[in-house]
Protein backbone atom coordinates (compact mmCIF):
# COMPACT_ATOMS: atom_id res chain seq x y z
CA UNK A 1 0.00 0.00 0.00
CA UNK A 2 1.19 2.92 -0.68
CA UNK A 3 2.00 5.36 2.46
CA UNK A 4 3.37 8.85 2.96
CA UNK A 5 4.55 9.25 6.64
CA UNK A 6 5.63 12.71 7.83
CA UNK A 7 7.90 13.19 11.32
CA UNK A 8 7.86 14.11 13.85
CA UNK A 9 3.89 15.06 14.59
CA UNK A 10 4.72 17.97 15.97
CA UNK A 11 8.28 20.19 16.72
CA UNK A 12 9.00 23.27 18.68
CA UNK A 13 11.69 25.63 18.14
CA UNK A 14 13.04 28.80 19.63
CA UNK A 15 13.47 31.50 17.12
CA UNK A 16 16.65 31.31 15.20
CA UNK A 17 16.83 27.58 15.67
CA UNK A 18 17.17 25.39 12.82
CA UNK A 19 15.86 22.25 11.99
CA UNK A 20 14.48 19.66 9.48
CA UNK A 21 11.15 17.73 8.78
CA UNK A 22 10.74 14.65 7.10
CA UNK A 23 8.43 13.11 4.92
CA UNK A 24 8.99 9.35 3.70
CA UNK A 25 6.98 7.58 1.26
CA UNK A 26 6.63 4.06 0.15
CA UNK A 27 4.75 4.33 -3.11
CA UNK A 28 5.45 3.28 -6.42
CA UNK A 29 5.83 4.91 -9.29
CA UNK A 30 6.32 8.91 -8.09
CA UNK A 31 5.88 10.90 -10.41
CA UNK A 32 6.47 14.34 -8.12
CA UNK A 33 6.44 15.59 -3.94
CA UNK A 34 4.50 18.67 -2.74
CA UNK A 35 5.01 20.60 0.59
CA UNK A 36 1.91 22.74 1.61
CA UNK A 37 1.73 25.57 4.75
CA UNK A 38 -1.38 25.00 6.23
CA UNK A 39 -2.78 27.60 9.01
CA UNK A 40 -5.26 27.10 11.73
CA UNK A 41 -8.85 27.24 10.12
CA UNK A 42 -7.58 27.93 6.31
CA UNK A 43 -6.49 25.58 3.29
CA UNK A 44 -2.79 24.32 2.52
CA UNK A 45 -0.27 26.59 0.66
CA UNK A 46 1.26 25.62 -1.64
CA UNK A 47 5.28 26.03 -0.86
CA UNK A 48 7.08 23.51 -3.79
CA UNK A 49 7.11 21.37 -5.89
CA UNK A 50 10.21 18.29 -6.35
CA UNK A 51 10.27 15.78 -9.16
CA UNK A 52 13.24 14.03 -8.96
CA UNK A 53 16.08 12.94 -6.56
CA UNK A 54 18.60 15.42 -5.99
CA UNK A 55 16.51 18.24 -6.83
CA UNK A 56 16.47 21.23 -4.28
CA UNK A 57 13.75 24.45 -3.51
CA UNK A 58 14.38 27.14 -1.66
CA UNK A 59 11.85 30.00 -0.46
CA UNK A 60 13.25 32.31 1.84
CA UNK A 61 14.15 30.21 5.34
CA UNK A 62 12.45 27.01 3.76
CA UNK A 63 14.62 24.61 1.50
CA UNK A 64 13.31 21.32 0.16
CA UNK A 65 14.91 17.93 -1.19
CA UNK A 66 14.65 15.08 -2.33
CA UNK A 67 16.11 11.63 -2.39
CA UNK A 68 14.58 8.29 -3.94
CA UNK A 69 12.83 7.44 -0.72
CA UNK A 70 12.06 10.75 1.27
CA UNK A 71 11.93 14.54 1.19
CA UNK A 72 13.11 17.20 3.84
CA UNK A 73 11.84 20.38 4.84
CA UNK A 74 14.74 22.41 6.08
CA UNK A 75 14.13 25.75 7.90
CA UNK A 76 16.67 27.70 8.51
CA UNK A 77 16.62 30.61 11.68
CA UNK A 78 13.01 29.78 11.75
CA UNK A 79 10.58 33.08 13.08
CA UNK A 80 7.27 32.97 14.94
CA UNK A 81 5.46 33.68 11.75
CA UNK A 82 6.76 30.31 10.57
CA UNK A 83 4.71 28.12 13.10
CA UNK A 84 2.01 26.76 10.90
CA UNK A 85 1.41 22.54 10.23
CA UNK A 86 3.40 21.44 6.24
CA UNK A 87 1.81 18.74 4.88
CA UNK A 88 3.65 16.37 2.40
CA UNK A 89 2.17 15.11 -0.24
CA UNK A 90 3.21 12.75 -3.43
CA UNK A 91 1.75 12.43 -6.64
CA UNK A 92 1.61 9.17 -7.64
CA UNK A 93 0.22 7.93 -11.30
CA UNK A 94 -1.11 10.18 -14.63
CA UNK A 95 -3.63 8.17 -15.58
CA UNK A 96 -5.58 10.20 -18.16
CA UNK A 97 -4.72 13.69 -16.69
CA UNK A 98 -5.94 12.97 -13.15
CA UNK A 99 -3.17 13.38 -10.67
CA UNK A 100 -3.77 10.87 -7.52
CA UNK A 101 -2.31 12.64 -4.23
CA UNK A 102 -2.01 11.09 -1.40
CA UNK A 103 -1.16 13.72 1.52
CA UNK A 104 0.62 12.52 5.20
CA UNK A 105 -0.55 13.88 7.86
CA UNK A 106 1.35 16.76 8.32
CA UNK A 107 4.02 18.45 11.26
CA UNK A 108 2.34 20.85 13.21
CA UNK A 109 5.52 23.19 13.87
CA UNK A 110 5.55 26.16 16.35
CA UNK A 111 8.13 28.75 17.14
CA UNK A 112 8.70 30.06 19.82
CA UNK A 113 9.69 33.89 20.33
CA UNK B 1 -6.54 38.19 -7.20
CA UNK B 2 -7.71 34.57 -8.26
CA UNK B 3 -8.11 31.70 -6.49
CA UNK B 4 -10.79 29.66 -5.05
CA UNK B 5 -13.90 30.52 -2.81
CA UNK B 6 -15.55 28.34 -0.73
CA UNK B 7 -18.71 29.06 1.20
CA UNK B 8 -20.04 29.07 3.74
CA UNK B 9 -17.14 28.99 6.12
CA UNK B 10 -18.89 27.36 9.33
CA UNK B 11 -22.32 25.01 8.53
CA UNK B 12 -24.32 22.95 10.40
CA UNK B 13 -26.36 20.14 9.74
CA UNK B 14 -29.34 18.41 11.24
CA UNK B 15 -30.23 14.62 11.16
CA UNK B 16 -31.77 13.82 7.94
CA UNK B 17 -30.84 17.18 6.08
CA UNK B 18 -28.76 17.38 2.73
CA UNK B 19 -26.82 20.54 2.74
CA UNK B 20 -24.48 21.78 -0.16
CA UNK B 21 -20.95 22.93 0.37
CA UNK B 22 -19.92 25.77 -2.57
CA UNK B 23 -16.71 25.93 -4.58
CA UNK B 24 -15.80 28.52 -6.76
CA UNK B 25 -12.11 28.96 -8.83
CA UNK B 26 -11.08 31.67 -11.22
CA UNK B 27 -8.33 30.31 -11.84
CA UNK B 28 -9.17 28.90 -14.79
CA UNK B 29 -8.27 25.82 -14.22
CA UNK B 30 -9.82 22.16 -15.57
CA UNK B 31 -9.29 20.02 -13.05
CA UNK B 32 -10.90 20.14 -9.48
CA UNK B 33 -11.58 18.38 -6.28
CA UNK B 34 -13.03 17.67 -2.86
CA UNK B 35 -11.26 16.46 0.01
CA UNK B 36 -11.98 15.92 3.58
CA UNK B 37 -9.80 16.52 6.23
CA UNK B 38 -10.03 14.72 9.96
CA UNK B 39 -7.70 15.25 13.11
CA UNK B 40 -4.90 12.87 13.24
CA UNK B 41 -5.41 11.99 9.05
CA UNK B 42 -4.31 13.12 6.01
CA UNK B 43 -6.53 14.54 3.02
CA UNK B 44 -9.26 12.14 2.08
CA UNK B 45 -9.80 12.30 -1.67
CA UNK B 46 -13.58 12.18 -1.95
CA UNK B 47 -14.69 13.26 -5.57
CA UNK B 48 -12.93 14.99 -8.22
CA UNK B 49 -13.63 16.17 -11.68
CA UNK B 50 -11.13 16.71 -14.38
CA UNK B 51 -13.60 18.44 -16.81
CA UNK B 52 -16.92 19.96 -17.28
CA UNK B 53 -20.15 17.55 -16.92
CA UNK B 54 -17.59 15.03 -15.50
CA UNK B 55 -16.80 13.52 -11.98
CA UNK B 56 -15.28 10.40 -10.97
CA UNK B 57 -15.68 9.14 -7.18
CA UNK B 58 -12.95 9.40 -5.18
CA UNK B 59 -11.57 7.60 -1.77
CA UNK B 60 -14.77 7.95 -0.13
CA UNK B 61 -17.51 9.18 -1.64
CA UNK B 62 -20.37 7.60 -0.09
CA UNK B 63 -22.60 9.50 1.13
CA UNK B 64 -21.80 12.74 -0.90
CA UNK B 65 -22.80 14.18 -4.51
CA UNK B 66 -20.93 16.76 -6.66
CA UNK B 67 -22.26 18.37 -10.06
CA UNK B 68 -19.63 19.87 -12.51
CA UNK B 69 -21.77 22.19 -14.48
CA UNK B 70 -19.62 24.60 -15.19
CA UNK B 71 -15.74 24.99 -15.02
CA UNK B 72 -15.58 27.22 -12.37
CA UNK B 73 -17.87 25.85 -9.94
CA UNK B 74 -17.99 22.05 -8.33
CA UNK B 75 -20.46 22.02 -5.41
CA UNK B 76 -20.57 19.21 -3.06
CA UNK B 77 -23.46 17.42 -1.13
CA UNK B 78 -23.47 15.91 2.15
CA UNK B 79 -26.22 13.73 1.96
CA UNK B 80 -28.95 12.17 4.61
CA UNK B 81 -26.76 8.85 4.23
CA UNK B 82 -23.29 10.21 4.85
CA UNK B 83 -23.42 9.18 9.24
CA UNK B 84 -19.93 10.97 10.33
CA UNK B 85 -19.91 14.56 8.46
CA UNK B 86 -18.46 16.25 10.88
CA UNK B 87 -15.29 17.75 9.28
CA UNK B 88 -13.00 20.04 7.62
CA UNK B 89 -13.67 20.15 3.80
CA UNK B 90 -11.35 21.38 1.18
CA UNK B 91 -12.08 22.32 -2.81
CA UNK B 92 -8.94 22.58 -4.44
CA UNK B 93 -8.39 23.02 -8.28
CA UNK B 94 -5.26 22.49 -10.62
CA UNK B 95 -4.55 22.16 -14.58
CA UNK B 96 -5.82 19.61 -15.74
CA UNK B 97 -2.53 17.36 -16.40
CA UNK B 98 -1.02 15.94 -20.00
CA UNK B 99 2.20 14.70 -21.09
CA UNK B 100 3.81 13.68 -17.91
CA UNK B 101 3.73 17.11 -16.72
CA UNK B 102 2.69 17.84 -13.03
CA UNK B 103 1.07 20.40 -11.05
CA UNK B 104 -0.17 21.31 -7.94
CA UNK B 105 -3.60 21.60 -6.71
CA UNK B 106 -4.07 24.99 -4.99
CA UNK B 107 -6.86 25.03 -2.27
CA UNK B 108 -9.62 27.19 -1.08
CA UNK B 109 -9.93 27.94 2.72
CA UNK B 110 -12.70 25.53 3.37
CA UNK B 111 -15.69 24.80 5.30
CA UNK B 112 -16.61 22.96 8.86
CA UNK B 113 -19.57 21.34 8.92
CA UNK B 114 -20.99 20.12 12.39
CA UNK B 115 -23.38 18.19 13.51
CA UNK B 116 -26.56 19.81 15.47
Amino acid sequence: EDQVTQSPEALRLQEGESSSLNCSYTVSGLRGLFWYRQDPGKGPEFLFTLYSAGEEKEKERLKATLTKKESFLHITAPKPEDSATYLCAVQLTNSGGYQKVTFGIGTKLQVIP
Amino acid sequence: DGGITQSPKYLFRKEGQNVTLSCEQNLNHDAMYWYRQDPGQGLRLIYYSQIVNDFQKGDIAEGYSVSREKKESFPLTVTSAQKNPTAFYLCASSIRVSGGSNQPQHFGDGTRLSIL
